[in-house]
């Protein structure tokens, strides 16, 4: 069965620093990939996604960028951040050709 | 700029009751929905989609689609205090890879 990984569970960054969040999954091969970011009291914002190795669309103009390095494998980066960037970060993928998206357990960051 | 518009809530039931869940959105080529439900500090878990027009049903949950008025609900029955949590619509835009658009949600909370 098909699962997916995403670390670290929660991260308290001092603004300014540099960011580095991954996810992975297990148990299937060419998923479309996803990074989602939910503020407190808000709701899911697409950030960026990936339809294959290398290949990221950005959805939103921010301070973060993300990498495909390999087929089952997103990354979420950032070089400085800001205290704007706090939220809950979530991962998530499908199969090609399906709807509905499977979430990972998410990253809680507090940018202080 | 396509759009999912909900309810914030908090929606009050009494348990036993039904508590429904009302969920708009813009695009009108949108053909996939889908009911995702958040606890508290956790990550979104899908608990229906819908495709068709009408009514779809699974236990407790009916998920109900009008695409001419471009509206889609959640019915829960026999409302449980363990359904107290966030319900997220999510719309599949059209002509987009896979990208879903999430509601900011609503928020339910059954009380004994």
């Amino acid at each position: 069965s098909q699962t997916i990984h995403q670390w670290p569970a929660t991260l308290v960054q001092p603004v300014g620093s540099p960011l580095s969040l991954e996810c992975t999954v297990e148990g299937t091969s060419n998923p479309n990939l996803y990074w989602y970011r939910q503020a407190a009291g808000r709701g899911l914002q697409l950030l960026f996604y990936s339809v294959g190795i290398g290949q990221i669309s950005s959805e939103v103009p921010q301070n973060l960028s993300a990498s495909r390095p390999q087929d089952r494998q997103f990354i979420l980066s950032s070089k400085k951040l800001l205290l704007s960037d706090s939220g809950f970060y979530l991962c998530a993928w499908n199969a090609v050709g399906a709807g509905s998206y499977t979430f990972g357990s998410g990253t809680r960051l507090t940018v202080v | 700029q396509k759009e999912v518009e909900q309810n914030s809530g908090p929606l009050s039931v009494p348990e036993g009751a039904i508590a429904s869940l009302n969920c708009t959105y813009s695009d009108r080529g949108s053909q996939s929905f889908f009911w995702y439900r958040q606890y508290s500090g956790k990550s979104p878990e899908l608990i229906m989609s819908i495709y068709s027009n009408g009514d779809k049903e699974d236990g407790r949950f009916t998920a109900q689609l009008n695409k001419a008025s471009q509206y889609v609900s959640l019915l829960i029955r026999d409302s449980q205090p363990s359904d107290s949590a966030t319900y997220l619509c999510a719309v599949r835009v059209s002509g987009g890879y896979n990208k879903l658009i999430f509601g900011a949600g609503t928020r339910l909370a059954v009380h004994p």
